[in-house]
């Protein structure tokens, strides 16, 4: 199993839209989890920790589901800005905190 | 304002040249990674860098790389022979934000380097 999968879309939305998508990962003892988004051939920025069973800020909301080994990321209220690509980022079995990446999953936001 | 800078933005080598690239962080921390990305991947981990020395590599670390912290600040990744599989942005990250948990790590703009 992948340390990191992610549903690569793309997901093509309408404005004001929900999204949602998940991401998988094999480390059950992780403790902490990221989502990144990903604007092209630009750098990875943070857009949510999670450290327990979820997060929430503003339209967007992160899920984690421990015994499932999987974290979800819901957009509502689609922005033409949200479109990006959103990176699942999970610390490595390791105790130095390198991260791993999932391959990211695309969101398009269509006027 | 960035948070870490890192210079060149754009590199552009022959192969087999040698390459530097540099990170310069705001903030003081022990801890210092390097990743990388080729054009339509995944990002991938390379070194890890903690109290000046080299804490875990990954196996495209192999011995044309090599990172440094020459002068207490700036961070650099050396490779010593590019290869054309080497074109790739490159970014340095740590948890620089005096706001962030160690494990919480904030990414460099990236140099981009082509290998021709």
């Amino acid at each position: 199993r992948k340390e990191v999968e992610q549903d690569p879309g793309p997901f093509n939305v309408p404005e004001g839209a929900t999204v949602a998508f998940n991401c998988t990962y094999s480390n059950s003892a992780s403790q902490s989890f990221f989502w990144y988004r990903q604007d092209c051939r630009k750098e990875p920025k943070l857009l949510m920790s999670v450290y327990s069973s979820g997060n929430e800020d503003g339209r967007f909301t992160a899920q984690l589901n421990r015994a499932s080994q999987y974290i979800s990321l819901l957009i509502r209220d689609s922005k033409l800005s949200d479109s990006a690509t959103y990176l699942c980022v999970v610390p490595s079995r390791s105790n130095d905190y390198k991260l791993s990446f999932g391959a990211g999953t695309t969101v398009t936001v269509r006027a | 304002e960035p948070e870490v800078t890192q210079t060149p933005s754009h590199q552009v080598t022959q192969m087999g040249q040698e390459v530097i690239l540099r990170c310069v962080p705001i903030s003081n921390h022990l801890y210092f990674y390097w990743y990388r990305q080729i054009l339509g991947q995944k990002v991938e981990f390379l070194v890890s860098f903690y109290n000046n020395e080299i804490s875990e590599k990954s196996e495209i670390f192999d011995d044309q790389f090599s990172v440094e912290r020459p002068d207490g600040s700036n961070f650099t990744l050396k490779i010593r022979s590019t290869k054309l599989e080497d074109s790739a942005m490159y970014f340095c990250a740590g948890p620089f934000s005096r706001r962030g948990h160690t494990d919480t790590q904030y990414f460099g703009p990236g140099t981009r380097l082509t290998v021709l």
